[in-house]
């Protein structure tokens, strides 16, 4: 079945660093890719939609300077989160629609847990 | 505001039972409905899907029930087993948008 990858799957790092999360599909063209944001004991909750080739689309209340998606084949897109600081620690999923699907299936990764010192 | 909701934050059922999960959701518009199971520490696991044109799905155990006019799906694992303990999510989606999620609930199934 269509794989997604993520990398890394846990990163620590200092407060003021920058953080790269790669979202990559294995076996499929993800024209569309979503980052969700998971706080502990609470749902998860959309980021951005990443499109290949063109701007991220951002939730509201989602800092695009802080959280920068880049979209840049149809197999990879990448979160960065600049200038992290101890509350962006969190579990961060990206998921990637197969547009081939019949069903229109989206596919989850399987997460990278930042936490920033 | 939450277009998906999952009231009950945990259930425990004995091992062989049927275990029952509850979503609701407020948008009419979402057409394709997912149930995920999540252990701690990992991305989410796709379980089930079900699209509005049927009210029932079947995969093994699991079965999920969509009534549109209620707004409400539910998931049913038939028989119950300890490696199902995890917390699941619904989600919903108008197709080929995003998708939006419960908040989950924490299944513990007791030997």
């Amino acid at each position: 079945g269509a794989v997604v990858s993520q990398h890394p799957s846990r990163v620590i790092c200092k407060s003021g660093t920058s953080v790269k999360i790669e979202c990559r599909s294995l076996d499929f063209q993800a024209t569309t890719m979503f980052w969700y944001r998971q706080f502990p004991k609470q749902s998860l909750m959309l980021m951005a939609t990443s499109n290949e080739g063109s701007k991220a689309t951002y939730e509201q209340g989602v800092e695009k300077d802080k959280f920068l998606i880049n979209h840049a084949s149809l197999t990879l897109s990448t979160l960065t989160v600049t200038s992290a600081h101890p509350e962006d620690s969190s579990f961060y999923i990206c998921s990637a629609r197969d547009p081939g699907s019949f069903t229109d299936t989206q596919y989850f990764g399987p997460g990278t847990r930042l936490t920033v010192l | 505001d939450q277009q998906v909701k999952q009231n009950s934050p945990s259930l425990s059922v004995q091992e062989g039972r049927i275990s029952i999960l509850n979503c609701d959701y407020t948008n009419s518009m979402f057409d394709y409905f997912l149930w995920y199971k999540k252990y701690p520490a990992e991305g989410p696991t796709f379980l089930i899907s079900i699209s509005s044109i049927k009210d029932k799905n079947e995969d093994g155990r699991f079965t999920v029930f969509l009534n549109k006019s209620a707004k409400h799906l539910s998931l049913h694992i038939v028989p119950s087993q300890p490696g199902d303990s995890a917390v699941y999510f619904c989600a919903a989606s108008a197709t080929g948008n995003q998708f939006y999620f419960g908040t989950g609930t924490s299944l513990t199934v007791i030997p």
